[in-house]
């Protein structure tokens, strides 16, 4: 119940494509899910974050869609560029389980030039 | 503004000794978070400490302390030493309790061998 599963494990995008990496959950009681980017040798980097009363959240080139009765969210990079190339973090959290924010595996984004 | 910094950068331990590993968090920040991430593995939350009282703790032993300080620094600390604690430190500082706006450090990377 706790777990995020986060799918794909890689993927590879052309320059100026559309990057989409989603994540389901289990646990109704999450109420903060947020996207991290995490380039090698450095920390994940917050994204954007979404709460479950809205549908969807658009940063720039990221969006976060948000499905409450399928319990799934994901993110959306439109234009994706050489630059993005990261790993992808989705998480989620709940302020019931002693505070604690829980990871995807991760997804591997390659946009090639 | 400094963001969260974290030493040392890299550590080799030998398995049954002891570690600390240090954090700095971002200026204003009053809550840290600590993350054990394996090698292609998405962060996992240790604990979190908030005005120098633990907050809220994730599924590790005992053995797997921390301190914070008046200013907010923190400090892991891990006793008797596995193999499997092999892994970046992620050390994460946010203005709030909870798991939101967390923002991370670059990390510690623990080697045991």
């Amino acid at each position: 119940q706790q777990q995020v599963k986060q799918s794909p494990q890689s993927l590879i995008v052309q320059k100026g494509g559309i990057s989409i990496i989603n994540c389901a959950y289990e646990n109704t009681a999450f109420d903060y899910f947020p996207w991290y980017q995490q380039f090698p040798g450095k920390g994940p980097a917050l994204l954007i974050a979404i709460r479950p009363d809205v549908s969807e959240k658009k940063e720039g080139r990221f969006t976060i869609s948000f499905n409450k009765s399928a319990k799934q969210f994901s993110l959306h990079i439109m234009d994706s560029q050489p630059g993005d190339s990261a790993t992808y973090f989705c998480a989620a959290s709940t302020m019931d389980s002693s505070y604690k924010l829980i990871f995807g595996s991760g997804t591997r984004l390659l946009v090639r030039p | 503004e400094t963001g969260v910094t974290q030493s040392p950068t890299h550590l080799i331990k030998t398995r049954g000794q002891q570690v600390t590993l240090r954090c700095s968090s971002q200026s204003g920040h009053n809550t840290v978070s600590w993350y054990q991430q394996a090698l292609g593995q998405g962060p996992q939350f240790i604990f979190q400490y908030y005005r120098e009282e633990e907050n809220g703790r994730g599924n590790f032993p005992p053995r797997f302390s921390g301190l914070q300080f008046p200013n907010y620094s923190s400090e892991l600390n891990v006793n008797a030493l596995e193999l499997d604690d092999s892994a970046l430190y992620l050390c994460a500082s946010s203005n709030q309790r909870g798991p939101y706006e967390q923002y991370f450090g670059p990390g510690t990377r623990l080697t045991v061998t």
